[in-house]
């Protein structure tokens, strides 16, 4: 059974920083690529970076470009996301999900398993 | 304002069919596959069509999904209860350097 475990989450001051990991299991984790996904609160779902099955390569949404970096380990089956410069419009529920191959992009159909996600709240 | 738009709400009565749109363009849409997700209140989301109308093992068949052109659509036959909930599209971008794009969400409500 796939699963996936979030945990780091949150409160931040603006300007801070902050990791985000996610643990999973039930699936050879080099195998996929994975991506984060976040929802602030009362709205709707957007994304944020992904990471290939090597983590040779990353995306990110350009919202979040040059203050967060997506990484995985992939002897310790776990996904990361660190998070610098927050903003209080960072304010969200991070989820990690599961791609349905290793690459990235159109080609690898994404998002078929998600975590249960973790609050992050930035705020003075 | 979400790059995929869909209606921000539907509604129908047990047994009815309902259909949510999902408009985009020739970068998002037009040219990628489209998939949808279910998020039932307090829960994450889940796959519910990918590939535009292939459905995960587990995903009942009153669910089904439909491209054309630029559009996309996502419909429930025999509606349920427990099919209240929002839905949610998404598409590759082929835009700049590429990423995914979500739909604004359609909260459905079953009355």
């Amino acid at each position: 059974e796939v699963q996936l475990l979030e945990s780091g989450g949150g409160l931040v001051q603006p300007g801070g920083s902050l990791r985000l990991s996610c643990a999973a299991s039930g699936f050879t984790f080099s195998s996929y690529a994975m991506s984060w996904v976040r929802q602030a609160p009362g709205k709707g779902l957007e994304w944020v970076s992904a990471i290939s099955g090597s983590g040779g390569s990353t995306y990110y949404a350009d919202s979040v470009k040059g203050r967060f970096t997506i990484s995985r380990d992939n002897s310790k089956n776990t996904l990361y996301l660190q998070m610098n410069s927050l903003r209080a419009e960072d304010t969200a529920v991070y989820y990690c999900a599961k791609d349905q191959g290793p690459g990235l992009g159109a080609t690898t159909p994404p998002f078929d398993y998600w975590g249960q996600g973790t609050l992050v709240t930035v705020s003075s | 304002q979400s790059v995929l738009t869909q209606p921000p709400s539907a509604s129908g009565t047990p047994g009815q069919r309902v259909t949510i749109s999902c408009s985009g363009s020739s970068s998002n849409i037009g040219s990628n596959y489209v998939y949808w997700y279910q998020q039932l209140p307090g829960t994450a989301p889940k796959l519910l069509i990918y590939r535009n109308n292939q459905r995960p093992s587990g995903v009942p068949d009153r669910f089904s999904g439909s491209k054309s052109g630029t559009s996309a659509s996502l419909a429930i036959s025999g509606l349920r209860s427990e099919d209240e909930a929002d839905y949610y599209c998404a598409a590759w971008d082929d835009s700049l350097s590429g990423s995914w794009v979500f739909g604004g969400g359609t909260k459905l409500t079953v009355l």
